[in-house]
This record gives structure tokens, sequence and C-alpha cells, in this order.
């Protein structure tokens, strides 16, 4: 079955401490996106990339980083900088040039104390 | 800029009843619209599309029209079901200058037995 895995499902923290959130697709698909939500609130952009090594800042992009290295996979790090990192993070992937929909992964619920 | 505007909620409703959810957009362009669902804990679905004006996209008994004369796109349902409390979002999609994808806020419907 082709789709999007993140993990793990829920991450608990201490403050300070550096998080990576794992996102693999394996739909082939170019692009790749990292939102956050936040309870009761929409998807606010936070990473993209549109090709292998490289990617851009979306909206809220302090206090993350990201790297893109391989097709498959889009790390997200919630680095001691990000101020209030407790959220749910959702990964998405989008195909073809022609293609506008984006698929989902099943979120990873970051709580830092 | 662009931008999409949904119906606040939450919207309750009882089994059988009749949906709809108000979307509006403001667009340079010709975007692609989309309605996703997420249901509690999950990541979001596409839960149907229009590409061009006049377009109805429907699924599992939902419905949507992209209406360019009236910048909507609103999600219908003749009769609901308990297992469509979720949550719905509205979004378009655009690619002028450069691929972007706008959410709407989200719409939580609760449906009662």
């Amino acid at each position: 079955d082709g789709g999007i895995t993140q993990s793990p499902k829920y991450l608990f923290r201490k403050e300070g401490q550096n998080v990576t959130l794992s996102c693999e697709q394996n739909l082939n698909h170019d692009a790749m996106y990292w939102y956050r939500q936040d309870p009761g609130q929409g998807l606010r952009l936070i990473y993209y990339s549109q090709i292998v090594n490289d990617f851009q800042k979306g909206d809220i992009a302090e206090g993350y980083s990201v790297s893109r290295e391989k097709k498959e996979s889009f790390p997200l790090t919630v680095t001691s900088a990000q101020k209030n990192p407790t959220a749910f993070y959702l990964c998405a992937s989008r195909g073809t040039v022609s293609s506008y929909e984006q698929y989902f992964g099943p979120g990873t619920r970051l709580t830092v104390t | 800029g662009d931008s999409v505007t949904q119906m606040e909620g939450p919207v309750t409703l009882s089994e059988e009843a009749f949906l709809t959810i108000n979307c509006t957009y403001t667009a340079t362009g010709y975007p692609s619209l989309f309605w996703y669902v997420q249901y509690p804990g999950e990541g979001l679905q596409l839960l149907l599309k229009a590409t061009k004006a006049d377009d109805k996209g429907s699924n599992k008994g939902f419905e949507a029209t992209y209406r360019k004369e009236t910048t909507s796109f609103h999600l219908e349902k003749g009769s609901v079901q308990v297992s469509d409390s979720a949550v719905y979002f509205c979004a378009l999609s655009v690619n002028t200058g450069g691929f972007k994808t706008i959410f709407g806020a989200g719409t939580r419907l609760f449906v009662k037995a």
C-alpha cells in the first residue's frame, strides 16, 4: 500500500531538547510539506520541499529545521528555540506538477514539558 | 492575497439532517478547490475536489460545486450519519508564481444519534 508514514504517533520531550519527527512516503511524490496544527485551529505551513536537496520556509519556520536528502524522506527537527513546540504535526506530499491535492500522514502529537 | 473563509463551528446536527458548510475564497489565477476531512487524532483525507468553474466534486454522499461567480465551494450532504462527525477543511491550490495551498480554519461537525 502506498502512503505516508509518520512516527512516532506520540512523542514526549523535556524543554530544551531538540526532537526529530519522521516522515516517509512511498508514493514517489516530488513535493513534501510539514504543517503544525494547534487545538481547534487550522493548519500552518512550517517548511516545504519541491525537490530533493531543496526546501523553503513556510509561514512559521522559526525554531524548526528540515532536510531532504532522499525523495522518500522529509524529517522535521523541532529545536529548543521553538517557543511553543507542543502541537500536532502533519506531514503531506503532492505528486506531479498537474496534481494539486495533498496526501497526509497520520500525524505526530508532540508534548514538551 | 489568497484566502479561504469557512463557517465557524461547531455544527451540531441530528442523524439524517441536511448539512451545509459554507466556504468562500479569494484567489489570483484559477485555483483548484478541495474539501478535506479530519477524524479525531488522524491526518487529513481528501474528501472531494473541483478543478474548474461549475465542476461538481462528490464522494461518500458529499457534494460541492465550484461557483466562480460567487467564489464559493459549499459542502453539502443530504443525510448525515454519526460517522460523519469530524473536522472539515476547505482549501484552494493555485500555481501562479509558485505553487501554494491555502486551508480554511476548519469546521467541526457533531452528529447526534
